[in-house]
């Protein structure tokens, strides 16, 4: 059992790009979390996915996000036009439905 | 703002030592609260919990104390290894669901040899 796998661990992107950060979660997890943590800060809340829905994206920005959990493949968090203020680690967690979260690596986005 | 913080924002203890870890939290319908360890370059790790219910819980080397007079919080390791230096954050559940926790700015913990 891999865990929870994100890719990349680091994206480097210029302002205006666009940066996709991808998440499988656990063997058997159906549920999907998304996090932002700032430098020397805690985790907030983004999106809740699960399989071809979003269950609570009240922590999402309105603009220029998107997040996806396809029926196959990762699930995908889509951040156009980057600006500086987008450069954070993103977590992801997975759990299968009760209580009990594991938690990827990151993806680290620094946007230049 | 944030409900939830902590006192210090690194902590330095004598590898061997116990470490005290603290925490306030300001929302009183808390009911539900974790400690998570955070190694550098990776993701959170669930440490221990408690509910509002409990005072204390222990677990291997981890005890959680919950003060609701004071809305404290703290994380108490026992023989402090090298392998527990990490930042420890403390997250509050205020009714919500387990995912939408409020977390803590974060402590670090160095271990001097």
């Amino acid at each position: 059992n891999a865990g929870v796998m994100q890719n990349p661990r680091h994206l480097v992107r210029r302002r205006g790009q666009e940066a996709r950060l991808r998440c499988s979660p656990m063997k058997g997890h159906s549920h999907v979390y998304w996090y932002r943590q700032l430098p020397e800060e805690g985790l907030k809340f983004m999106v809740y996915l699960q399989k071809e829905n979003i269950i609570d994206e009240s922590g999402m920005p309105k603009e220029r996000f998107s997040a996806e959990f396809p029926k196959e493949g990762p699930s995908i968090l889509r951040i156009q036009q980057v600006v500086r203020g987008d450069s954070a680690a993103y977590f992801c967690a997975s759990s299968g439905g009760a209580d009990g979260y594991t938690f990827g690596s990151g993806t680290r986005l620094t946007v230049v | 703002g944030e409900s939830v913080g902590l006192h210090l924002p690194t902590l330095s203890v004598q590898e061997g030592d116990n470490s005290i870890i603290n925490c306030a939290y300001s929302n009183s319908a808390s009911d539900y609260f974790i400690w998570y360890k955070q190694e550098s370059g990776k993701g959170p790790q669930f440490i221990i919990d408690i509910r509002s219910n409990m005072d204390k819980r222990q677990g291997q080397r981890v005890t959680v104390l919950l003060n609701k007079t004071v809305k404290h919080l703290s994380l108490q390791i026992a023989a402090t290894q090298p392998g527990d230096s990490a930042v420890y954050f403390c997250a509050e559940n205020i009714g919500g669901s387990n995912y939408q926790l409020i977390w803590g700015a974060g402590t670090k913990l160095i271990i001097k040899p």
